[in-house]
């Protein structure tokens, strides 16, 4: 059974940077059926598309945040990674793992879900 | 980028109620549309995919449709473990975008 796992600190320094990783269990990583990604969701608000990453390493990150973002895998572990730099009050957020399964057009829909992890940036 | 809008912000509703809810895509974006339940302190649960395609597991009692712009997910009877908020999602490009939630309540 599949299952995603978020680890990384809960709280973070203003300008520090933000590492969090998603262990994968009960499927490969480098399957090239899936890509994988990192949604947020501030307390209280909606969902946010943070970036999305594919097994062979390719990215593509939400707009406002490109600058910002860095995703990698790896495959060895069955992990995939997120960093976020220059952190502010305004990216504390509930940071979520997820699978996106492709179809055979290569669209990608999200099919499941890490539990999530909090991460407060205070100082 | 593709504005996803959602109609109600929330609802209340009784138990056997058949409940819609709606979502407008700001462009057309096909049928790669999603519709997630997200339950008090849980993370989201992934409901329906390609518009009206369920996943697996989830009950029939959800429904969705559309296509294009106008979607609609449909519970036929709902029931307190519906309590959630429910957001759609495009994923007809990126940057992949969110509806701003539903919250659906008993009355």
């Amino acid at each position: 059974q599949l299952q995603l796992q978020e680890s990384g600190p809960g709280l973070v320094r203003p300008s520090e940077t933000l590492s969090l990783t998603c262990t994968v269990s009960g499927a490969s990583i480098s399957s090239t059926s899936y890509s994988w990604a990192w949604i947020r969701q501030p307390p209280g608000k909606g969902l946010e598309w943070v970036g999305t990453i594919s097994y062979s390493g390719s990215t593509s990150y939400n707009p406002p945040l490109n600058s910002r973002v860095t995703m990698s895998v790896d495959t060895s572990e069955n992990q995939f990674s997120l960093k976020l730099s220059s952190l502010t009050a305004a990216d504390t957020a509930v940071f979520y793992c997820a699978r996106l399964r492709h179809d055979f057009r290569n669209y990608v829909t999200i099919d499941s879900w890490g539990q999530g992890t909090l991460v407060t940036v205070s100082s | 980028d593709i504005q996803m809008t959602q109609s109600p912000s929330s609802l209340s509703a009784s138990v056997g109620d058949r409940v819609t809810i709606t979502c407008r895509a700001s462009q057309g974006i096909s049928k790669y549309l999603a519709w997630f339940q997200q339950k008090p302190g849980n993370a989201p649960k992934s409901l329906i995919y390609g518009a009206s395609s369920l996943e697996s597991g989830v009950p029939s009692k959800f429904s969705g449709s559309g296509s294009g712009t106008d979607f609609t997910l449909t519970i036929s009877s709902l029931q307190p473990e519906d309590v959630a908020t429910y957001y759609c999602q495009q994923y007809n490009s990126y940057p992949l975008t969110f509806g701003g939630g539903t919250k659906v309540e008993i009355k």
